[in-house]
């Protein structure tokens, strides 16, 4: 089953509205959990998140992870039509001490229109 | 540039072809990934390669061979696909226990016919 759920899977909104991504996870040793944002190819870092209820914040993107619900939210206010993406959710889960890999979520197709 | 280069950016390959996907990172980065890319599927994590040590195979087919020289460079050989194989091929590094996050090449979009 899935242990990285994103919702909803695709989202089409106008200019200038304001869009909150969801991502529920299920892992057994938790260490981060990262947003990244794909548009042709290479995913790109947005955020990396430890701790719960700190916002971390980089221009109009802001995200906020919940430890006891297992729950994180990607927010973007003012979108604009280059903010038309796939959105990436994963998760880092592994006892620590080496590089244990990310598990991803499907992705939030994401369409701005003008 | 993200500091992660994979070559060729595409391949088409018959189904009895030999070929290798190359993933140079210049971040100086001690750990290595190999990510497929199917449509409507996530990430799917393959192999990871940590100081040069293979530490995850995720139950890969052994049509799809790593081989990991030194902590800059990754390599994927593939030989004797199946159609089904065709995705894109993203490769990823990082520093173990930074908490930077990973780095992701541009990919290979590989089509096996």
């Amino acid at each position: 089953e899935d242990k990285v759920v994103q919702s909803p899977l695709s989202l089409v909104v106008h200019e200038g509205d304001t869009v909150t991504l969801n991502c529920s996870y299920e892992v057994t040793n938790f260490r981060s959990l990262l947003w990244y944002k794909q548009e042709k190819k290479a995913p790109t870092f947005l955020f990396m998140l430890t701790s719960s209820g700190i916002e971390k914040k980089s221009g109009r993107l802001s995200s906020i992870l919940d430890k006891k619900e297992l729950f994180s939210i990607l927010n973007i206010t003012a979108t604009q039509t280059g903010d038309s993406a796939i959105y990436l959710c994963a998760v880092e889960d592994g006892p620590g001490g080496g590089a244990d890999g990310l598990t991803f979520g499907k992705g939030t197709h994401l369409i701005i229109q003008p | 540039e993200t500091g992660v280069t994979q070559t060729p950016r595409h391949l088409v390959m018959g189904m009895t072809n030999k070929k290798s996907l190359k993933c140079e990172q210049h971040l100086g980065h001690n750990a290595m990934y190999w990510y497929k890319q199917s449509a409507k599927k996530p990430l799917e994590l393959m192999f990871v390669y940590n100081f040069k040590e293979q530490t995850e195979n995720n139950s890969v087919p052994s049509r799809f061979s790593p081989e990991c020289p030194n902590s800059s460079h990754l390599f994927l050989h593939l030989h004797t696909l199946q159609p089904e194989d065709s995705a894109l091929y993203l490769c990823a590094s990082s520093q173990v226990d930074r908490g930077l996050g990973y780095t992701f090449g541009s990919g290979t979009r590989l089509t096996v016919v």
